[in-house]
């Protein structure tokens, strides 16, 4: 079955605890991103990835970093997370967004940093 | 930098209704404009989409229409039901690589049974 997933789903953790959130693909898709939600404010770009070793900054990247050594992967990490890092996150693929491609979103993981 | 804004935040209508979201965007390369739905608790999944090469498009109750001259481009939805009751959100890329992606900040709509 094709599919985005990510892990964990749920997370509780602390301020500064460095943490990655995993994020997988099996659809040979090029193009990978992570978003926050927040209320009010709806999807914001982290990250995004255009294949692999090839990243770059979203609209809201301060705290975040990531890294794309295979294809089917894209982990988040936070280094020291913050209580505002506090979010739900989303990670997606596409085959290649330069081509104006469907993105597909995996469950996405709720973070609560206290 | 692209700059997306959807209106409104709220809409609701009466079950048999229609119910329109609009988007406006800012960058003038920007050519490919999907809506995006996400029922509660659920991630967002693509329910219809529009390049620039087109004014309109149709699947069924949901149509888009696009306005290149004004930026703007609407979410149609006919006869609504029950379970079209969720969050939407349009999106459109920024800048002339397509890479990055600015979504509206969504329109919860509630479909009154």
């Amino acid at each position: 079955e094709a599919q985005v997933t990510q892990n964990p789903r749920y997370l509780i953790t602390v301020t500064g605890k460095k943490l990655t959130v995993t994020c997988s693909q099996n659809m040979n898709h090029e193009y990978m991103s992570w978003y926050r939600q927040d209320p009010g404010l709806g999807l914001r770009q982290i990250y995004y990835s255009m294949n692999v070793e090839v990243t770059d900054k979203g609209d809201v990247p301060e705290g975040y970093k990531v890294s794309r050594k295979e294809k089917r992967n894209f982990p988040l990490i936070l280094e020291s997370p913050s209580p505002n890092q506090t979010s739900l996150y989303f990670c997606a693929s596409s085959l290649s967004l330069g081509t104006q491609e469907t993105q597909y979103f995996g469950p996405g993981t709720r973070l609560l940093v206290l | 930098g692209e700059n997306v804004e959807q209106h409104p935040s709220t809409l609701s209508v009466q079950e048999g209704d229609s119910a329109v979201i609009k988007c406006t965007y800012s960058d003038s390369a920007s050519n490919y404009f999907p809506w995006y739905k996400q029922e509660l608790g659920k991630r967002p999944q693509l329910i219809i989409d529009i390049r620039s090469n087109v004014g309109e498009k149709k699947d069924q109750r949901i149509a888009v229409t696009l306005n290149k001259t004004a930026k703007h481009f609407s979410l149609h939805i006919t006869e609504t039901q029950p379970e079209d009751s969720a969050v939407y959100f349009c999106a459109a890329p920024k800048g002339g690589g397509y890479q990055k992606v600015t979504f509206g900040t969504g329109t919860k709509l509630q479909v009154i049974p």
